[in-house]
């Protein structure tokens, strides 16, 4: 298995609070993406990053932000929790952005706003 | 809306084939995916296809592409109780900046 942690596994946390999500890799890898995973959804791109303090925006990004000091860890924030964002959160890694590199998955953070 | 579609609910006997479909929109060069995601676990890489290819095969796992019609499938053969799960498939595309765009994901049940 890649080595990718996710902490936490699980979190509840109430409206309007800021929330962290820490991604942390082992693998040296360039590339790291935050989704979100929804039923009837699938998994939705919140943010991704292609190196140390790069960052771009997926197709699901307002009220998340992002950031990456170094290349190991990769940091998603709620600045302020709703209840939409309850969702199960996933990081994954990849060693290059191009079209036949794997990415790899964490095992996922779930995430219940109240 | 959606780039990626697949069907949401897949139930087969244990020892038969399933297929799984999947349509996407990108016509650009395109890789296409297959993950595997068991419950309460991140997301597995199966295996994966780039669009000049028809078809590739993998032990059980036979990948399908029709071009024309922007389809993929995946074909499980003799499938087994320990193949329950949710499939996705992704498609990664130079317009999209190489990120990958799921599907919304099939959940396969397997009966004995």
């Amino acid at each position: 298995d890649a080595g990718i942690t996710q902490s936490p596994r699980h979190k509840v946390t109430e409206t309007g609070t800021p929330v962290t999500l820490r991604c942390h890799q082992t693998e040296n890898h360039r590339y790291m993406y935050w989704y979100r995973q929804d039923p009837g959804h699938g998994l939705r791109l919140i943010h991704y990053s292609y190196g140390v303090k790069d960052t771009d925006k997926g197709e699901v990004s307002d009220g998340y932000s992002v950031s990456r000091s170094k290349t190991e860890d990769f940091l998603l924030t709620l600045e302020s929790a709703t209840s939409s964002q309850t969702s199960v959160y996933f990081c994954a890694i990849s060693e290059s952005g191009t079209l036949n590199t794997e990415a790899f998955f964490g095992q996922g953070t779930r995430l219940t706003v109240v | 809306g959606e780039d990626v579609e697949q069907s949401l609910f897949l139930s087969v006997r244990e020892g038969d084939s399933s297929v799984i479909n999947c349509t996407y929109t990108d016509s650009s060069s395109t890789y296409l995916y297959w993950y595997k995601q068991e419950p309460g676990a991140g997301l597995q890489l199966l295996t994966y296809i780039f669009s000049n290819m028809d078809m590739k095969q993998d032990q059980r796992l036979t990948v399908l592409l029709n071009k024309k019609d922007k389809h993929l499938s995946l074909r499980i053969a003799d499938t087994q109780t320990g193949d329950s799960a949710i499939y996705f498939c992704a498609e990664k595309t130079g317009s999209q900046g190489g990120k990958l765009i799921f599907g919304q994901g099939t959940e396969l049940s397997v009966k004995p």
